[in-house]
């Protein structure tokens, strides 16, 4: 079946610095969707990608779609205290009825 | 409402009984979903629902959980004879996609079920 890999699990950085996770998929991927879920909290909905390439920013945030629309990568610029959580990205295959989630990457930031 | 609601927000059973989780979908959304999240885990699909119908059930761990949906609104489900590998977060989240799965899904609170 299909599978959604990310990486890293889990980064540590100190306010300030950059983020960046990444998602891969086993196939290839209609939409990608990428949520955020902040500690005891619930998964948070943060864009969609669709087109091949496609490349869409939120402020500090920048998603990718690749070429081959089977990876993805989300990219914080000078994270704050308030970026804490985990990150899914989330992906459609062609004819599935579900997406099927990421691994995840969780985020933390100290001052 | 203003979003999606689960009940109850925790409940804690013994092993072998029957729980049954509850979800009030965002008004007029006709897609719901359950996932399942056990702590620093990722999110395991479990069933979908396009109105009542449930065409994609293969997330469902075994014979004793279920599912239904009624009046293309609230969704319930439920666990069987309950063991200690179900305690996880329940997950519900609905969309307004006729389509599945190409929109955003707005999710609930979650149940924590835990079962001693």
């Amino acid at each position: 079946g299909q599978q959604v890999m990310q990486i890293p699990q889990y980064q540590h950085v100190q306010e300030g610095e950059d983020f960046t996770t990444y998602c891969n998929s086993s196939t290839t991927l209609s939409n990608i969707q990428w949520y955020k879920q902040r500690p005891g909290g619930h998964p948070v909905f943060l864009i969609q990608l669709v087109k091949s390439g496609e490349v869409k920013k939120q402020k500090r945030l920048t998603f990718q779609f690749g070429e081959a629309k089977k990876n993805s990568s989300l990219h914080i610029t000078a994270t704050q205290t308030t970026d804490v959580g985990t990150y899914f990205c989330a992906g459609l295959a062609g004819t599935a009825s579900k997406l099927t989630f990421g691994t995840g990457t969780r985020l933390q930031v100290t001052l | 409402g203003a979003g999606v609601s689960q009940s109850p927000s925790n409940k804690v059973t013994e092993k072998g009984k029957d729980v049954e989780l509850r979800c009030d979908p965002i008004s007029g959304h006709t897609a719901l979903y359950w996932y399942r999240q056990s702590l620093g885990q990722g999110l395991e699909f479990l069933i979908y629902f396009q109105g009542n119908s449930a065409p994609d059930k293969s997330g469902l761990p075994s014979d004793r959980f279920s599912a239904e949906r009624t009046g293309g609104s609230v969704s319930t489900l439920t666990i069987q004879r309950t063991q200690q590998e179900d305690s996880a977060v329940y997950l519900c989240a609905s969309s307004t996609r006729r389509l599945a799965g190409g929109d955003e899904q707005f999710f609930g609170p979650g149940t924590r079920l835990t079962v001693l």
